[in-house]
């Protein structure tokens, strides 16, 4: 079946100017996961939705890093007024959930957004 | 916060070796450790998984050992072929309830497989 899909791949944009990247997960998947991969600092966390809500947002940056979901399916992370250190490739992970259980551990990644702040 | 240490950070071996690439986590309540293959421009793929409750996973010719009062463990790659050239990264996770399982991740090791 389809994978976790996320868009676009390629971002460029400059310093200061808003962008969205969309990740669609599997479906039937209601937890889902965003992390962040730069060169220096590996993979690391973002946020994490289960359904439309996000109990754990303690990776996020700063606040000019936000993220919503809608439907229990697609999410958009935005950051606003990019910088330089923002640059990076943004991936999506989304794994299924276990009624009454939450979130099972076991998680399937997309292939990325590689943005790029000029 | 869990924090995991991988090594090496590059390994260079002959087609058909074995490859071994060893993580360290220091948050005991870590109950789920993964490991994911990434290839030049593409997202993590998981390549096999361990629950806390068991030593030894293998999976053909890949296997996984975790050590859990060392807090360690291991991928094995036995018979290394060209394709397993790749970016190998090891995780870990606990079940955190209805705050999920958030991966924390080694910072990966390039393998290199010679033909």
């Amino acid at each position: 079946g389809a994978g976790v899909s996320q868009s676009p791949s390629n971002k460029v944009t400059e310093k200061g100017k808003d962008v969205e990247l969309r990740c669609d997960p599997i479906s039937g998947h209601t937890a889902l996961y965003w992390y962040r991969q730069s060169l220096g600092q590996g993979l690391e966390f973002l946020i994490y939705f289960q359904g439309n809500s996000a109990p754990d947002k303690s990776g996020l940056p700063s606040d000019r890093f936000s993220a919503e979901r809608t439907g229990g399916s697609v999410s958009t992370l935005t950051i606003q007024r990019t910088q330089q250190e923002d640059s990076a490739v943004y991936l999506c992970a989304s794994s299924p959930t276990i009624r009454g259980q939450g979130a099972t551990d076991t998680q399937y990644f997309g292939p990325g957004t590689r943005l790029t702040v000029l | 916060g869990e924090n995991v240490e991988q090594h090496p950070s590059t390994l260079s071996v002959q087609e058909g070796d074995s490859a071994v690439i060893k993580c360290t986590y220091s948050d005991s309540a870590s109950n789920y450790f993964p490991w994911y293959k990434q290839e030049l421009g593409k997202g993590p793929q998981l390549i096999i998984d361990i629950r806390s409750n068991v030593g030894e996973k293998k999976d053909q010719r890949i296997a996984v050992t975790l050590n859990k009062t060392a807090k360690h463990f291991s991928l094995h790659i036995t018979e290394t072929q060209p394709e397993d050239s790749a970016v190998y990264f090891c995780a870990a996770s606990w079940s955190a309830g209805r705050y999920g399982n958030k991966l924390v991740f080694g910072a990966g090791t390039i393998l290199r497989v010679k033909s």
